[in-house]
């Protein structure tokens, strides 16, 4: 089946600094990816969608400024959590569509 | 109310248990429908689409129906491996992403 792979798996930063995140589909074009955030024991929210050659589209409450995404790429969509601050401690994890959905593996983001 | 709604749980169930879980969704437009498995702290893992006209996978059954807007999961002989939390997700038109209800927890014990 269709493989996203995310980088990285695991992230421990100090508040301030910028993350990001790579997501890549290995051997399918994806033309739209979505990146989701998960709190412990909540369910996956969508934050947004990433569109190769133009902007992202966000959901609602989630600021653009805070989270970079680009997708520069057939292949690859990267989202920056700027100037992460403890709130932002989360797990994110991006997908694809190839028919279904598949995701990548996640990332787990701790600020400290 | 919710886009997706589902028991979350925990089920406590032991070994070999039949146990099943509902989920009911808002939208009547909704087109597609899918039962993931998601472990802890890891990604999301398609286990079954599910069809107007019910459908079967080993011990999984899934089934929608349409008039009463819900989605059910049946596990029978329940594995201590199928202890995870099932998500119930729904689509729309589109090329919008999912909407993934909060999942119930099943915890299956020996």
């Amino acid at each position: 089946g269709a493989v996203v792979s995310q980088h990285p798996s695991w992230v421990i930063c100090k508040s301030g600094t910028s993350v990001k995140i790579e997501c890549r589909s290995l051997d399918f074009q994806a033309t739209t990816m979505f990146w989701y955030r998960q709190f412990p024991k909540q369910s996956l929210m969508l934050m947004a969608t990433s569109n190769e050659g133009s902007k992202a589209t966000y959901e609602q409450g989630v600021e653009k400024d805070k989270f970079l995404i680009n997708h520069a790429s057939l292949t690859l969509s990267t989202l920056t959590v700027t100037s992460a601050h403890p709130e932002d401690s989360s797990f994110y994890i991006c997908s694809a569509m190839e028919e279904k959905l598949f995701f990548g593996s996640g990332t787990q983001l701790s600020v400290l | 109310r919710k886009e997706v709604e589902q028991d979350p749980g925990p089920f406590n169930v032991p070994e070999g248990a039949t146990v099943a879980f509902n989920c009911t969704y808002s939208n009547s437009a909704s087109q597609s429908f899918f039962w993931y498995r998601q472990d802890c702290r890891k990604e999301p893992k398609l286990l079954m689409s599910v069809y107007s006209s019910g459908n079967e996978d080993g011990r999984f059954t899934a089934q929608l129906n349409r008039a009463s807007q819900y989605i059910s999961l049946l596990i029978r002989d329940s594995k201590l491996s199928d202890s995870a939390t099932y998500l119930c997700v729904v689509s729309g038109t589109g090329r919008r992403a999912l909407t993934f209800g909060s999942g119930t927890r099943l915890q299956v014990q020996p």
